[in-house]
């Protein structure tokens, strides 16, 4: 069974860091594209971070150079480190994997809840 | 950056009828590269079609997909009640790499 579970949420206030994480079941990690996809309080669904098999990453324009995602191939687990939080990056976070060969997200984790603020 | 706009926002019908969801983006998308999720609250989004028009394991055949370059359409042939939630169109293109529609709330009229 696949199974994606986030952790590392919380209350944090702004410029503080978190990292998030996400371990995984039922596949590898390493050999699927991971994304992070974020949701703010009664907003749409954004994404944040991919990484791929290679390792490449990639990052929506604005938490880039804030914002480190990472995998951890011994823990089947995945990261995203936040450094210099903001009010907006208050959210829901999720953890998703790329379907091959296709671009869209076939497994989702629950969801974890970053609030940003003083 | 490749924008989806989705329309209507809100579609408001009953129990049985036909719902179909529009998803216009600013640039091309390849046929493989979108999909249809749908979101209920304080659940994470399920996705419904991939690749335009394959349904995800477990979604009734009443859920379609279509479209091609710019124009997709998502179509639900007979509302169930179950079916009454936030639908999202996503893509994967170039920067950013992944993109969503702002979403269509559909709601029990």
């Amino acid at each position: 069974e696949v199974q994606l579970v986030e952790s590392g949420g919380g209350l944090i206030q702004p410029g503080r860091s978190l990292r998030l994480s996400c371990a995984v079941s039922g596949f590898t990690v390493s050999t699927n594209y991971m994304s992070w996809v974020r949701q703010a309080p009664g907003k749409g669904l954004e994404w944040v971070s991919v990484i791929y098999t290679d390792g490449e990453t990639d990052y929506v324009d604005s938490v880039k150079g804030r914002f480190t995602i990472s995998r951890d191939n011994s823990k089947n687990t995945l990261y995203l480190q936040m450094n210099s939080l903001r009010a907006e990056d208050t959210a829901v976070y999720y953890c998703a994997r790329g379907r091959p060969n296709y671009g869209d997200f076939n497994y989702w984790g629950q969801g974890t809840l970053v609030t940003v603020s003083s | 950056e490749n924008v989806l706009t989705q329309s209507p926002g809100t579609l408001s019908l009953s129990p049985g009828e036909r719902a179909t969801l529009s998803c216009r983006a600013s640039q091309s998308v390849r046929s493989n590269d979108l999909a249809w999720y749908q979101q209920k609250p304080g659940q994470a989004p399920r996705v419904l079609m991939y690749g335009t028009s394959t349904r995800a394991t477990g979604i009734p055949d009443r859920f379609s997909g279509s479209g091609s370059g710019t124009d997709f359409t998502l179509t639900i042939s007979r509302l169930e009640p179950e079916d009454f939630a936030v639908y999202y169109c996503q893509q994967y293109g170039s920067s950013p790499r992944y993109t969503f529609g702002q979403g269509t709330k559909l709601e029990i009229k």
